[in-house]
């Protein structure tokens, strides 16, 4: 059975940083492309970023609204995908949820983790 | 950027056809997907590459396509169909995941 379990969110301040994880178990992780994507409260969802295969060279790709300040990584050997974020905003509070891409380039998201809160607030 | 665009809600009484739309220019080129997300949950999806569903999904939600435009459409609708439902595509000239805003199904 396909799980991604996320962790790692909390309260932050503005300005700070976080890192999430996201533990992937059922199917061959170094496989398939990674993907972030995140939900505000009582908004919708709103793509972060992927990280791609090893055979894909690990590139990443990510939302304007993030890029510079969010890095996305994995680590095969350990079956488990980060979500580093720095300089916090409050625009970033929601609810981050981990997802896999079925097949390489599908963009598919057909697995996804329960989600993981972060709240940035003073 | 490119954006995929959903009514805000949608209302049907029980034993309906709902049809929900997505508009976007690239629709032509990109399969969409669709997702059903309810309450405190995860988005789970009902429809991927514009008309497939995947095992476990009830036959009453199907999808189709025209030029810009991809609708689900769920037949005989149930209360517990009541959810929020996203279209998703990519801008795949730059790699990008897209989403549509979002639909809120009430069922009457």
């Amino acid at each position: 059975e396909v799980q991604l379990v996320e962790s790692g969110g909390g309260l932050v301040q503005p300005g700070g940083s976080l890192r999430l994880s996201c533990a992937a178990s059922g199917f061959t992780f170094s496989d398939h492309f990674m993907d972030w994507v995140r939900q505000a409260p009582g908004k919708g969802l709103e793509w972060v970023g992927r990280t791609r295969n090893k055979v894909n060279s690990y590139t990443t790709e990510y939302a304007a609204s993030v890029r510079g300040r969010f890095t996305i990584s994995r680590d095969d050997s350990k079956n488990s995908l980060y979500l580093q974020m720095n300089s916090l905003k409050t625009e970033d509070t929601a609810v981050y949820y981990c997802a896999r891409e079925e097949d390489v380039g599908s963009y598919q998201l057909d697995y996804w983790g329960q989600g993981t809160l972060v709240t940035v607030s003073s | 950027s490119y954006e995929l665009t959903q009514p805000p809600s949608v209302s049907v009484s029980p034993g309906q056809t709902a049809r929900i739309t997505c508009s976007g220019d690239a629709l032509p080129k990109q399969f969409a997907y669709w997702y059903q997300q309810k309450p405190g949950q995860a988005p789970v999806l009902v429809i991927y590459k514009d008309t497939e569903r995947p095992s476990g999904i009830p036959e009453r939600f199907s999808g189709s396509s025209s030029g810009t435009t991809v609708t689900l459409t769920i037949s005989a609708v149930q209360a517990e169909d009541a959810a929020d439902y996203y279209c998703q595509s990519a801008d795949s000239s730059i790699g990008y995941v897209v989403f549509g805003g979002g639909t809120t199904l009430t069922v009457l």
